[in-house]
């Protein structure tokens, strides 16, 4: 089945710079890579997802970039706000299956 | 809308006694997913339904574990006997199964605390 690697598990920026959390994936006929915010004690929104026909895709201050060659993917946050403290999870959806695959999250901390 | 809705919200329950957790899909969903998560493991998908059928079960932990869905409206997912290691936060997402893949929107979860 798939596996998703999240790095890091924790990650500290400077309020108003900019955040990188990275994934990779095993399964090559995966398709679909939604990211994941979850506040404490709240459930899993998604933020931004792409599919595997496209390379980048970018909504406001996020955006992720898929590269399918090396199979990994990854979200950017610029100019990190307060609010963007939470934690962040990555995900797969395998070619042959509808439920997704999660990576183990990153807990992002934006500092004043 | 008002989203998925799970019930109980939390639930604390003793060792070896059977739980019962409640999900409501989002009207005109067709697919429904059960997932645990747990600070050690993340998350997990434990099943999934697409139209009532059960398709893949194969993150059910072990026996204890099962889930159903009798209507396109209502799922459950029993445990018994409980364990400790059974405590977790349980959500259950549903979406809309097509040609694309799309979001799988959660519900609140339930708390569960097995004593």
């Amino acid at each position: 089945g798939e596996n998703v690697e999240q790095h890091p598990s924790t990650l500290s920026v400077q309020e108003g710079d900019s955040a990188v959390i990275k994934c990779t994936y095993s399964d090559s006929a995966s398709n679909y890579f939604p990211w994941y915010k979850q506040e404490l004690g709240k459930r899993p929104q998604l933020i931004i997802d792409i599919r595997s026909n496209v390379g980048e895709k970018k909504d406001q201050r996020i955006a992720v970039t898929l590269n399918k060659t090396a199979k990994h993917f990854s979200l950017h946050i610029t100019e990190t706000q307060p609010e963007d403290s939470a934690v962040y999870f990555c995900a797969a959806k395998g070619g042959g299956a509808d439920g997704l695959t999660f990576g183990k999250g990153t807990h992002l901390i934006i500092q004043p | 809308d008002a989203g998925v809705i799970q019930s109980p919200r939390h639930e604390v329950t003793e060792m070896g006694q059977e739980v019962t957790l409640r999900c409501k899909p989002i009207s005109g969903h067709n697919s429904l997913f059960w997932y645990r998560q747990t600070m050690m493991r993340g998350l997990e998908l434990l099943i999934y339904f697409n139209n009532n059928v059960p398709i893949d079960d194969s993150g059910m932990p072990e026996d204890r574990f099962s889930a159903k869905m009798p209507n396109a409206s209502f799922s459950t997912l029993k445990i018994q006997p409980s364990e400790p290691r059974d405590s977790a936060v349980y959500f259950c997402a549903s979406t809309l199964i097509g040609n694309l893949p799309l979001e799988q929107y959660f519900g609140p979860g339930t708390r569960l605390t097995v004593t």
